[in-house]
Parts: structure tokens; C-alpha cells; sequence
């Protein structure tokens, strides 16, 4: 079954940790996304890749960082640095990058919540 | 003023009877707007989009799009218990490779 898992689904962190959220996709998507959502709260976007490489700031990078080393894996890692990290994080992926059509595939989220 | 608006609700509509669901949105330049729901606890799902002008229908759920206003609605027909859900309203902005989404609008169908 083609889809997009992410992992871990429930993580705790104690605040001045970083910890790393995985993204795994066999879809053969070219592009990638990660949101966060808040309780009552929209998707905002963190970061996005449009190709294998390459990778974009969204609307709220300060305090993550992400990686696409190959075209199936996108982890984001929230660091130290983000003050308000405890959320609901959503990975997505679109079949093209650079034509978006609108339709995203997401995974089943990873909640974080910091101690 | 933000890119996409949207009430956040909660609307509550009774069983059997015409949800209508409104969304606003900034940027003129936008051609392609969506429509997701989101059950609680779990991820979008895309269920209408649309393009053009006027509206588009896909069984009990249609899908309205007013340029000159700067409007997208979305109207679910014979609602069900099921389609309570959060509504997240987005679109593409006009030069970026991204889409926005708008607050979410929870809808509560009461049998």
C-alpha cells in the first residue's frame, strides 16, 4: 500500500531537547511538506521541498531544520531554539513540485508534547 | 489581513439539512482553491476543488467560487452525522509553490 508514515506518533520532550520527527513516503511524490497545527488552529507551514536536495522555508521556519537527502525521506527536526514546540505536526507530499496541484497526501501526524 | 479566512465555528446544523461552509481570501491572483476535512484526532483529507467561476458539484457536496468577491463556499446537502468534522479551507497563492490553509471551520451535524 503506497502512502505516507510518520513516526513516532506520540513524542514527550523535555524542553532544551531537540528531537527529530520522521517522514517516509512510496508514493513517488516529488514534493514533501511539513505543518504544524495547533489546538482550533489552521495548518501553518514549517518547511517544504520541491525536489530531492532542495528545501524551502514556509511560514514558520525559526527553530526547525530539515533535511531531503533522498526523494522518500523528509525528517524535520525541532530544536532547542523553538520556544512553543508542543503541537500536532503533520507531514504531507504532492505529486509534482514545481506545478502543485493542491492535492496533498498526509500522514498520520505526530504529536509532540514538551514536559 | 490573512491570506485565507475562514469562521472557525463551531456551526451546528441539524441531520438531513444544508451546511454551508464560506471561506474569504486575500490574494486576487489565486486560481485554485480547495476544500479538506479533517475528523478529530486524524489528517486532512482533499474531498473538492475547484477552478472556475460558479459552482462544481461532486454528490452531496458543492463547491462555489466568486472571483470578484473573493469568496469559495462550500454547501454539503442531506448532512450527515458523519461529515462533522473541521472544514480547512486553502489555496494556492498566485507565484508560490505552497498551499495556505485558512483556520478550519468545525461543523457539528446533530442527528
Amino acid at each position: 500500500d503506497g502512502g505516507i508514515t510518520q513516526s513516532p506518533k506520540y513524542l514527550f520532550r523535555k524542553e532544551g531537547q531537540n528531537v527529530t520527527l520522521s517522514c517516509e513516503q512510496n508514493l513517488n511524490h516529488d514534493a514533501m511538506y511539513w505543518y504544524r497545527q495547533d489546538p482550533g488552529q489552521g495548518l501553518r507551514l514549517i518547511y517544504y521541498s520541491q525536489i530531492v536536495n532542495d528545501f524551502q522555508k514556509g511560514d514558520i521556519a525559526e527553530g526547525y531544520s530539515v533535511s531531503r537527502e533522498k526523494k522518500e525521506s523528509f525528517p524535520l527536526t525541532v530544536t532547542s531554539a523553538q520556544k512553543n514546540p508542543t503541537a500536532f505536526y503533520l507531514c504531507a507530499s504532492s505529486i509534482y513540485g514545481t506545478h502543485p496541484t493542491g492535492e496533498l497526501f498526509f500522514g498520520e501526524g505526530s504529536r509532540l508534547t514538551v514536559l | 489581513q490573512k491570506e485565507v479566512e475562514q469562521n472557525s465555528g463551531p456551526l451546528s446544523v441539524p441531520e438531513g439539512a444544508i451546511a454551508s461552509l464560506n471561506c474569504t481570501y486575500s490574494d486576487r491572483g489565486s486560481q485554485s482553491f480547495f476544500w479538506y476535512r479533517q475528523y478529530s484526532g486524524k489528517s486532512p483529507e482533499l474531498i473538492m476543488f475547484i477552478y472556475s467561476n460558479g459552482d462544481k458539484e461532486d454528490g452531496r457536496f458543492t463547491a462555489q467560487l466568486n472571483k470578484a468577491s473573493q469568496y469559495v463556499s462550500l454547501l454539503i446537502r442531506d448532512s450527515q452525522p458523519s461529515d462533522s468534522a473541521t472544514y480547512l479551507c486553502a489555496l494556492i497563492i498566485q507565484g508560490a509553490q505552497k498551499l495556505v490553509f485558512g483556520q478550519g471551520t468545525r461543523l457539528t451535524i446533530n442527528p
